[in-house]
């Protein structure tokens, strides 16, 4: 019984293909982000959702455009991929201050 | 500019004896801060975390000691085990904000028999 899943697992797809990460939680926590980890294995935050709200939107691509159609779903949608898009994405969830659960992490390659 | 460091990239330790990974964060307006532990091709997933009107939080083998004045943090594992060799992440979080959690670099911790 998975408390935050990511589909898909594995992504790989051709530069300027438009591509949609979907994540589920079922922990009913009100906040959800993602989380981009590059080939460097940095975590750098991208998207933070707070009941469906945009609460959090780091400097990134505008091609990259998370949409929350409740407050259990955080999807991610990318427009015209690139090479540097490469990475895996991670979805996560929290409550009020508690710690965040992650999803399994979805590897994107671009090629 | 990375607020959350580790500077350790890795570190090996005998099974049985005391892991401490450490981490240092520039932004006095964090006040919470978490350990993640990571197996390849899974997500984090939570270890222990500490407040910052706390030195020191402790759950099982696992210690958490925060030095505010020093802007550092360790995770302390005693005794180490095989199935601790994973990937440790520290994580912090700022007062006031709307939850954004910052983290470190990572280190990769390798318990050896």
């Amino acid at each position: 019984d998975t408390a935050v899943s990511q589909t898909p697992k594995y992504l790989v797809t051709q530069m300027g293909n438009d591509k949609s990460i979907k994540c589920e939680q079922n922990l009913g926590h009100d906040t959800m982000y993602w989380y981009k980890q590059d080939s460097k294995k940095f975590l750098k935050i991208m998207f933070s959702y707070n009941n469906k709200e945009l609460i959090i939107n780091e400097t990134v691509p505008n091609r990259f455009s998370p949409k929350s159609p409740d407050k259990a779903h955080l999807n991610l949608h990318i427009n015209s991929l690139e090479l540097g898009d490469s990475a895996v994405y991670f979805c996560a969830s929290r409550y009020g201050q508690d710690e965040a659960f992650f999803g399994q992490g979805t590897r994107l390659t671009v090629v | 500019d990375q607020q959350v460091k580790q500077n350790s990239p890795s570190l090996s330790v005998q099974e049985g004896r005391i892991s401490i990974l450490n981490c240092d964060y520039t932004n006095s307006m964090f006040d919470y801060f978490l350990w993640y532990k990571k197996y390849p091709a899974e997500g984090p997933t939570f270890l222990i975390s500490i407040s910052s009107i706390k030195d020191k939080n402790e759950d099982g083998r696992f210690t958490v000691f925060l030095n505010k004045s020093a802007k550092h943090l360790s995770l302390h594992i005693v005794p180490s085990q095989p199935g601790d060799s994973a990937v440790f992440f520290c994580a912090a979080i700022p007062s006031g904000t709307a939850s954004k959690l910052t983290f470190g670099t990572g280190t990769r911790l390798q318990v050896t028999l």
